[in-house]
């Protein structure tokens, strides 16, 4: 069975600086990958998404994610944090073959932003 | 356009009490998804339907039904509500077909069993 790990519960950034917020999936088969971002008493959007178009997928207020397939991982930046960017984030999962429409979810990475 | 709704919003229940969350899309999603949110623990798959007439089973089903009543709405029932059901509730759709499709997500539904 497929599954998503986020390393890190809680990571704190200064603005400006580098975000990295980190996942790995456990697939035989490379899945359809996701970023999700979950603002306070809010449901979640889409940040990006990887469908094997290219390994380097841009998405919303400046996040892109890499997909490694060698390191199974799938990891989330921005060059420079904004206070706005305090949220819960979530990586998610689909599979390419049987159950493609089951979505998985990691535990979420929440984010904080130092002024 | 309404996109994702689900009723009702709050709900405070008794141990061993029944209800069920309602949930319609407007968007001619063919998959819809029931996940409860935990702190610490993420979004938990419930069950999900690929298609109308179709249900799944997804990581944590137990004490929980569904049926997927058309090609728009999605009901989740507890029969005998537990305190460890306690929980917020996302009722979510998407395109479906090929796995790529972007999750559509209520607004959410807390509820609390005593």
């Amino acid at each position: 069975a497929q599954s998503v790990t986020q390393l890190g519960s809680h990571v704190s950034v200064s603005e400006g600086a580098l975000v990295l917020l980190r996942c790995n999936y456990s697939s035989s088969v490379p899945p359809y990958l996701f970023w999700y971002v979950q603002y306070p008493n809010q449901g979640l959007q889409l940040l990006l998404k990887y469908t094997s178009a290219a390994t380097l997928v841009k998405g919303i207020n400046g996040f892109e994610a890499e997909f490694k397939k060698s390191e199974t991982s799938f990891h989330l930046t921005k060059p420079s944090a904004h206070m706005s960017d305090a949220a819960e984030y979530f990586c998610a999962v689909s599979e390419r073959k049987t159950s493609y429409d089951k979505v998985i979810f990691g535990p979420g990475t929440s984010l904080s932003v130092i002024p | 356009n309404a996109g994702v709704t689900q009723n009702p919003k709050f709900q405070v229940l008794k141990t061993g009490q029944s209800m069920t969350l309602q949930c319609a899309q407007d968007m001619n999603h063919n998959s819809m998804y029931w996940y409860r949110q935990d702190p610490g623990m993420g979004l938990r798959l419930i069950y999900y339907s690929a298609s109308e007439g179709t249900t799944d089973k997804g990581e944590v089903p137990n004490g929980y039904n569904v049926s997927r009543l058309n090609k728009r709405e999605f009901s989740l029932r507890l029969e005998s509500a537990a305190p460890s059901q306690t929980s917020v509730y996302f009722c979510a759709s998407r395109r479906g077909g090929q796995g790529t499709g972007e999750l559509f997500f209520g607004e959410g539904s807390r509820l609390t069993v005593l």
